[in-house]
């Protein structure tokens, strides 16, 4: 079973600077894909970011990147420039690209504070 | 816009009065699921549907039920609430695996309240 860890029950940024949250999973299979789910205080998951395991490119999208290490097992997101709404409960998840594979498995989540 | 749409938002049940949430989705997703969240903790998969077919996760209460009239439409049914069953559930959508851009899209969420 795959299991997802995320270290960092808080993380706290200042307005306008770089933040980088931390993922690890452990997995048997080669070929899965990677989130990062933003939950802010309204509680609607909203999808960051996506990354499939068999692209070597770290995915971008606006101000969130990761750093994807698929020998590490690691999955680490870095948003540039906070802005206040970036404030959210962030979870990193894991799904299998098998058929079979349908569900998400969570990370415990890091609550990101934004300071102005 | 196509999205998950879940009503009511907030429902409040007394212990033991059974209750329905429902979720409807625009997006002609082939799969559904239910999440149970309580607070500051990750989602917790219940059920989810591969078009018709029902798929139960092992440590689901059997108080939890599920069904799925059609495509657009899917329903957490809790026989007899408990107190331990108040928190925030959450329905999400996505297309079958295998497909393109296959992550899940979540709705806004029911937060249920047992009195």
């Amino acid at each position: 079973a795959q299991t997802v860890t995320q270290s960092q029950p808080e993380m706290s940024v200042q307005e306008a600077e770089t933040v980088t949250l931390s993922c690890t999973y452990d997995t048997s299979e080669s070929d899965y894909y990677l989130f990062w789910y933003k939950q802010p205080p309204s509680r609607q998951m909203i999808l960051v970011i996506r990354q499939e395991a068999y692209k070597q490119q770290n995915a971008t999208e606006n101000r969130f990147s990761v750093n994807f290490q698929k020998a590490a097992k690691s999955f680490s997101l870095k948003i540039s420039d906070s802005q206040l709404g970036d404030a959210a409960m962030y979870f990193c998840a894991y799904r299998s690209r098998e058929t079979s594979g349908s569900r998400l498995t969570f990370g415990e989540g890091t609550q990101l504070t934004v300071n102005p | 816009d196509a999205m998950v749409i879940q009503n009511p938002r907030y429902q409040v049940t007394q212990f033991g009065k059974p209750v329905t949430l429902s979720c409807s989705q625009t997006l002609n997703h082939n799969v559904m699921y239910w999440y149970q969240q309580k607070s500051s903790q990750a989602p917790k998969l219940l059920f989810h549907y591969y078009d018709k077919d029902f798929n139960n996760e092992a440590d689901t209460p059997d108080n939890f039920q599920s069904r799925r009239p059609n495509t657009s439409f899917c329903f957490l049914d809790i026989r007899s609430p408990g107190l331990g069953d108040a928190a925030m559930y959450l329905c999400a959508t996505s297309r079958l695996p295998g497909q393109a851009t296959y992550e899940q899209y979540f709705g806004p969420g029911t937060r249920l309240t047992v009195t």
